[in-house]
């Protein structure tokens, strides 16, 4: 069974500070993954991929995999209140593409 | 551009209805793929076309009837459909050979 775990939240940060967003996958074989940005009744945009091990950035985000530890973050500096959405952790297992349940981030003003 | 289109954007029917939902992109993908999104949860994986070919059906009930008359075109034919199957649906397309998936707008479907 190839699973992806979250903590569905939410999780409030203050505007400004640092959001830290956590998913573990049960799959060893997995090569890539993603992290999707979803808000309320909209549909999935892609923030960020990750291949290899170590970070990646992109402007505010940072993304963070660790293949030994079936891990991978999202980092998100400077949260704004744009950034209450509901996350989701994705990976590649096989043909499938399996989504995490999410993570809900709300950033107060 | 990595623009997904989906039509249409809501859709009610009833139980005895016949409707179709479109998706198309302009990216030269050839993989598209076919979620259901209930609310609250992340969106499940139902059918996978790859190059024109179904590759993934998973266990999805027949009542849902995907179709792809080319490369930039993805088709699900719904009938009979019951109240449990009301959802947002999405498609996705990828390039063959590369994982990231770029998602349309959904089509948020209410089953009566």
């Amino acid at each position: 069974q190839k699973e992806v775990e979250q903590n569905s939240g939410p999780l409030s940060v203050p505007e400004g500070a640092i959001a830290s967003l956590n998913c573990t996958y049960s799959d060893r074989g997995s090569q890539s993954f993603f992290w999707y940005r979803q808000y309320s009744g909209k549909s999935p945009e892609l923030i960020m991929f990750i291949y290899s091990n170590g970070d990646k950035e992109d402007g505010r985000f940072t993304a963070q995999l660790n293949k030994a530890s079936q891990y991978v973050s999202l980092l998100i500096r400077d949260s704004q209140p744009s950034d209450s959405a509901t996350y989701l952790c994705a990976f590649r297992g096989g043909q499938n593409f399996v989504f995490g349940p999410g993570t809900r981030l709300s950033v107060l003003p | 551009d990595t623009e997904v289109t989906q039509t249409p954007k809501h859709l009610v029917m009833g139980m005895t209805n016949k409707k179709s939902l479109k998706c198309e992109q302009h990216m030269g993908h050839r993989a598209m793929y076919w979620y259901k999104q209930k609310a609250k949860k992340p969106p499940e994986l139902m059918f996978v076309y790859s190059y024109e070919k179904l590759s993934i059906n998973e266990s999805v009930p027949s009542r849902f009837s995907p179709e792809c008359p080319n490369s930039s075109l993805l088709n699900l034919h719904l009938h009979a459909l019951q109240p449990e199957d009301s959802a947002l649906y999405l498609c996705a397309s990828s390039q063959a050979g590369v994982e990231t998936q770029y998602f349309g707008p959904g089509t948020r479907l209410l089953v009566l």
